[in-house]
């Protein structure tokens, strides 16, 4: 089975600060992307990464940036977290052009 | 770009019975996925089914089967005997076909509470 984690379930943060978001996949996906999850909007996609150290934007990366330095980790950061940037995230994997998995998704709270 | 709309924000049925999710999209790509992942209150993302745009038979995973409509651009889930554990938000979602990563476009969700 594919496994996919996230660092936290749940963060509390406060505004100005950097947050650091961990995503790690165990199947060697080449794919990886985050996504945000709000009520009414459905997932939006941030940024998604198709090897070591590429990326590309998605939807919506103003206020986001990612690190993809490992084949298995990829991190999603906000460097100066804002109070609308308070939503689910979640990290997904994939290989190649096929289905996703999903990691349990971290709900950040940003005060 | 591509949109998917999924018009039942809520729904509701009663144990054992069937019900039918909504789904249509809009594309110009001919080489597609389409899926339906659901999210119970725990919050994990699960995948419930994927169709390939290429073929032409419904997709079926033991009580979830879809009606792919292609040239209505329509995909709805059918879940039949429902049971409580299938209370969850369920994502309608499309996937452009590509030889690289390629994002999924999601709905907004329909909330599925299932009765006794």
């Amino acid at each position: 089975d594919v496994k996919v984690t996230q660092s936290s379930r749940y963060l509390v943060k406060r505004t100005g600060e950097k947050v650091f978001l961990e995503c790690v996949q165990d199947m060697d996906h080449e794919n990886m992307f985050w996504y945000r999850q709000d009520p009414g909007l459905g997932l939006r996609l941030i940024y998604f990464s198709y090897d070591v150290k590429m990326k590309e934007k998605g939807d919506i990366p103003e206020g986001y940036s990612v690190s993809r330095e490992k084949k298995e980790r990829f991190s999603l950061i906000l460097e100066s977290a804002s109070t609308n940037q308070t939503s689910m995230y979640l990290c997904a994997s994939s290989l190649w052009s096929d289905t996703q998995y999903f990691g349990p998704g971290t709900r950040l709270t940003v005060l | 770009a591509q949109t998917v709309t999924q018009s039942q924000p809520e729904m509701s049925v009663q144990e054992a019975e069937t019900v039918t999710l909504s789904c249509t999209y809009d594309t110009s790509e001919n080489n597609y996925y389409l899926f339906w992942y659901k999210q119970p209150p725990s919050r994990q993302m699960i995948l419930v089914i994927r169709q390939e745009a290429y073929k032409q038979q419904n997709a079926t995973e033991n009580r979830f089967s879809v009606n792919f409509q292609k040239a209505a651009k329509s995909f709805s889930l059918k879940i039949s005997d429902s049971q409580l554990g299938d209370t969850a938000m369920y994502f309608c979602a499309f996937m452009k076909g590509s030889g690289t990563a390629s994002k999924l476009t999601f709905g907004t969700g329909t909330r599925l509470q299932v009765t006794l």
